[in-house]
């Protein structure tokens, strides 16, 4: 069974430019998570999906960042413009049970490297 | 809020010694607490969770944590380190409502493990 899969795994801007990067969660996996981790910081969460439903976005940093789930599959997070701050690794991750969230496993993607020069 | 605490950046070990990865947490409810292992080029794996059964839980490759609320702690211990075991260490904890599952990490401890 394939795993949390990201893309690209490297991404350098430049500041005001716009970057998309993209999550595919483990077949069948309703939840899907965006985290994010500024270099020498804790990993942070951003959004939570329940199939194709934002169940929480308290994580959002700003309107740069939009999520989109089209369908409840993949998962796309748009940053327009980028700023420097903005650079860190961002992990996807996805989890199966619907209704437990809590106690189901969260599988994680490698991440994607964003540098935003 | 929920908050996490693993003290220090780096622990090394010489290899077949005991590994100790501490992390302390704070929650207004009572926690589900994770460990999560990242190799390089890898995602997160997760090594345990306690989710409220028995409060020494046994996770893969010979890892274990005890959760003790007394001292809201959760740490990581291996009795004997191998070279396999040097990545980067996380603890999360979330809360135990069902559908909020958002985990809140700690810094995060790079294991190093000496022949």
């Amino acid at each position: 069974e394939a795993g949390v899969t990201q893309f690209p795994s490297h991404s350098v801007i430049e500041k005001g430019q716009t970057v998309t990067l993209r999550c595919d969660p483990i077949s069948g996996h309703d939840n899907l998570y965006w985290y994010r981790r500024v270099m020498g910081k804790e990993i942070k969460f951003l959004l939570h999906f329940v199939k194709e439903s934002k169940q929480d976005e308290s994580g959002m940093p700003n309107n740069r960042f939009l999520a989109e789930r089209t369908g409840g599959t993949y998962s796309t997070l748009k940053v327009q413009p980028a700023e420097l701050e903005d650079s860190g690794v961002y992990f996807c991750a996805s989890s199966h049970d619907p209704v437990d969230t809590s106690t189901d496993t969260q599988y994680f993607g490698p991440g994607t490297r964003l540098t935003v020069l | 809020a929920q908050s996490v605490t693993q003290l220090g950046s780096h622990v090394s070990v010489s290899e077949g010694a005991l590994v100790l990865l501490r992390c302390n947490y704070s929650s207004s409810v009572p926690p589900y607490l994770f460990w999560y292992v990242q190799y390089p080029n890898q995602g997160l794996q997760l090594l345990l969770k306690y989710t409220s059964a028995a409060t020494l839980v046994k996770g893969i490759n010979g890892f274990e944590a005890e959760f003790k609320k007394s001292e809201t702690s959760f740490h990581l211990t291996k009795p004997s380190a191998h070279m396999s075991d040097a990545a980067e260490y996380f603890c999360a904890v979330s809360r135990p409502t069902g559908a909020n599952s958002k985990l809140t990490f700690g810094k995060g401890i790079t294991l190093s493990v000496r022949p």
